[in-house]
């Protein structure tokens, strides 16, 4: 079965770029879609089909996908954007990466 | 407002089974890809299961396959999970969610717990 391999942790210094990775073989061959989850709440999507924003997602928000990773780029990194962050793909089924904590201090 | 309201989700002991649900609002239903997501407590999100609009096709991970069945009602904006022979294995927050473009999960119900009880 097809597997997405992330992180399990992510530190950035506010108002500094976080990268978060996301890895699978060929993956650039697929879309890659990105979810935001804090504590207690439901996931929530921040980018779809490798670099779509969603409406309402702040433009420091941006994606990528090539070769065998995508990546979650968040610039300017806020406070507000610590949380747990999944990568998202299909290979014949729905796979999700097991998750990376972005920490910003 | 688009919304997924999940229910029938608590306490069930190994072995038996819960009837999940998932209201719809907001969105043209009949026109979208379903799924169920769970996230077992303190871990990651594992897709479950999904169902083509019409409930034509219905596809499932490995782990529930032959117990677990989705199903849906286009009259009634409905989603459903049908859970059998639960294990303690399947204790998590139990969500629905939309499939957009791309397969990406745009909209998101609140979840429901589902606790098994060995």
């Amino acid at each position: 079965s097809y597997e997405l391999t992330q992180p399990p942790s992510v530190s950035v210094s506010p108002g500094q770029t976080a990268s978060v990775t996301c890895s699978g073989d060929k993956l650039g061959d697929k879309y890659v879609s990105w979810y935001q989850q804090k504590p207690g709440q439901s996931p929530i999507l921040v980018i779809s089909q490798n670099k779509k924003r969603p409406s309402g997602i702040p433009e420091r928000f941006s994606g990528s996908n090539s070769g065998n990773t995508a990546t979650l780029t968040i610039s300017g990194t806020q406070a507000m954007d610590e949380a747990d962050y999944y990568c998202q793909a299909w290979d014949s089924l729905v796979v999700f990466g097991g998750g990376t904590k972005l920490t910003v201090l | 407002e688009v919304q997924l309201v999940e229910s029938g989700g608590g306490l069930v002991q190994s072995g038996g089974s819960l009837r999940l649900s998932c209201a719809a609002s907001g969105f043209t239903f009949r026109s979208y890809w379903m799924s169920w997501v769970r996230q077992a407590p303190g871990k990651g999100l594992e897709w479950v299961a999904n169902i083509k609009h019409d409930g034509s096709e219905k596809n499932y991970v490995d782990s529930v396959k032959g117990r677990f069945t989705i199903s849906r009602d286009n009259a009634k904006n409905s989603v459903y999970l049908q859970m059998n022979s639960l294990r303690a294995g399947d204790t998590a927050v139990y969500y629905c969610a939309s499939e957009g473009l791309g397969s990406s999960f745009e909209y998101w119900g609140q979840g429901t717990l589902v606790t098994v009880s060995s």
